[in-house]
């Protein structure tokens, strides 16, 4: 059973890099899968942020594009976000997840991320 | 974008009864090719990341009980709890697979009566 597991500062101050790694583990990240990452603002809903694959390849959601790098280290099976002049808008849960079916069907238990001086 | 507009924000129904979740996307998510509907259903209960529920609009994810249902096709779609149960109580959201950026749905809050 494939599992994700976030890691990162909980704590960033405006303007500065939030950066974040997503541990897989139960299975290789270098699978005919994309891996996605998902933030969730405290008390709403979900924003799908972007997807990765093990070659490199990415995408972004186009609102956060101009911010936003993903990476993946297949040699130690963890994928990775980072996201630059981050606002207090930018404080949420965020989630990795694993796609399969067309669809998110693993998740981690996020970590949250509050921006603030 | 696809903008998906859950219907409605909240719903409250007695234990045994039937809760309807819609779901309604601003284009078709209908793949042509291969006749799937790119739509999933995911369950989200307080302080946990969301459960895969759904997938291709109506396929039950394994170990899903099947109670729950997933149909429609093209832009509007529909989550049945066919028996509410106590532990059903939990957000519900859509999201279209169909065109990045993967849009979500607002969120549908089920509670019981």
């Amino acid at each position: 059973q494939v599992q994700l597991q976030e890691s990162g500062p909980g704590l960033v101050k405006p303007s500065e890099t939030l950066s974040l790694t997503c541990a897989v583990s139960g299975g290789s990240i270098s699978t005919t899968n994309w891996w996605s990452w998902v933030r969730q603002p405290p008390g709403r809903g979900l924003e799908w942020i972007g997807e990765i694959y093990h070659s490199g390849n990415t995408n972004y959601n186009p609102s956060l594009k101009s911010r936003l790098i993903m990476s993946v280290d297949t040699s130690k099976n963890q994928f990775s976000l980072k996201l630059s002049s981050v606002t207090a808008a930018d404080t949420a849960l965020y989630y990795c997840a694993r796609e399969a079916n067309s669809s998110l069907a693993y998740w981690g238990q996020g970590i949250l991320v509050t921006v603030s001086s | 974008d696809i903008v998906m507009t859950q219907s409605p924000d909240s719903l409250t129904v007695s234990l045994g009864e039937r809760a309807t979740v819609n779901c309604k996307s601003s284009q078709s998510v209908l793949y042509s090719s291969n006749n799937k509907n790119y739509l999933a259903w995911y369950q989200q209960k307080p302080g946990q990341p969301p459960k895969l529920l759904i997938y291709w609009a109506s396929t039950r994810e394994s170990g899903v009980p099947d109670r729950f249902s997933g149909s429609g096709s093209g832009t509007d779609f529909t989550l049945t709890i066919s028996s509410l149960q106590a532990e059903d109580v939990a957000v519900y959201y859509c999201q279209q697979y169909y065109s990045s950026p993967y849009t979500f749905g607002q969120g549908t809050k089920l509670e019981i009566k």
